[in-house]
């Protein structure tokens, strides 16, 4: 089945440690994306990448951090500078090339972060 | 300022009313795209339409019906004989593809949850 999968379902932290958030896609999509959901607030996007080795920051990048070192694979990176981390993280990927804005994104599971 | 609107936090209807939710985009884009996504309490985020803004024409989809106006800037979303499994929150998201635009990504309004009781 292709799909998207993000690991784990649940994470908890501890505040000031490092996270790093598994999302993986076996759609063979170029575009790669990373949002955060808080209640009443929409979808935010944090970082997104459009193609291997390549990634640009969303609109609330800070404290954040990504690679995309292959095409299926784009963790994300919750550091200890990103002052309110606990959230609903989504990620996505679109079979958009260069960015093409016409396809619709898929969309993983989610991760629910909880830090304390 | 807020690309995509959705005024309604949330909507309550019983099962079989019909239910339209709504969406006010902002761009000064000449091509982009609307897009409608359901998120069931599961979490996991569906792709229900994609509408590009040359195609003005009403699409219906069994008992999901959508109704885009450029000349309002709205691309609303109507639900027919509402049901349970209708309950969800729903997010309208728009494109942008003119040139110098950041392609690809997606600028979402807020969401409208929607509860469909029996």
């Amino acid at each position: 089945d292709g799909g998207i999968t993000q690991s784990p379902k649940y994470l908890f932290r501890k505040e000031g440690q490092n996270v790093t958030l598994s999302c993986e896609q076996n759609l063979n999509h170029d575009a790669m994306y990373w949002y955060r959901q808080d209640p009443g607030q929409g979808l935010r996007l944090i970082y997104y990448s459009q193609i291997v080795n390549d990634f640009q920051k969303g609109d609330i990048a800070e404290g954040y951090s990504v690679s995309r070192e292959k095409k299926e694979s784009f963790p994300l990176t919750v550091t200890s500078a990103q002052k309110n981390p606990t959230a609903f993280y989504l990620c996505a990927s679109s079979m958009g090339l260069a960015g093409d804005p016409s396809y619709e994104q898929y969309f993983g599971p989610g991760t629910r972060l909880t830090v304390t | 300022a807020q690309k995509v609107t959705q005024a309604q936090t949330e909507i309550s209807v019983v099962e079989k009313e019909d239910v339209t939710l709504d969406c006010v985009y902002e761009t000064r884009d000449t091509t982009y795209y609307l897009f409608w996504y359901k998120q069931p309490p599961s979490g996991e985020l569906v792709f229900l339409i994609r509408r590009n803004s040359f195609d003005e024409q009403n699409e219906i989809s069994g008992r999901y019906s959508w109704n885009f106006q450029k000349s309002t800037s709205s691309f609303n979303f109507t639900i027919t004989a509402s049901q349970v499994v209708d309950s969800a929150v729903y997010f309208c998201a728009l494109s942008e593809a003119d040139r110098g635009s950041t392609l690809g990504r997606l600028y979402f309004g807020r969401g409208t949850q929607l509860t469909v009781w029996p």
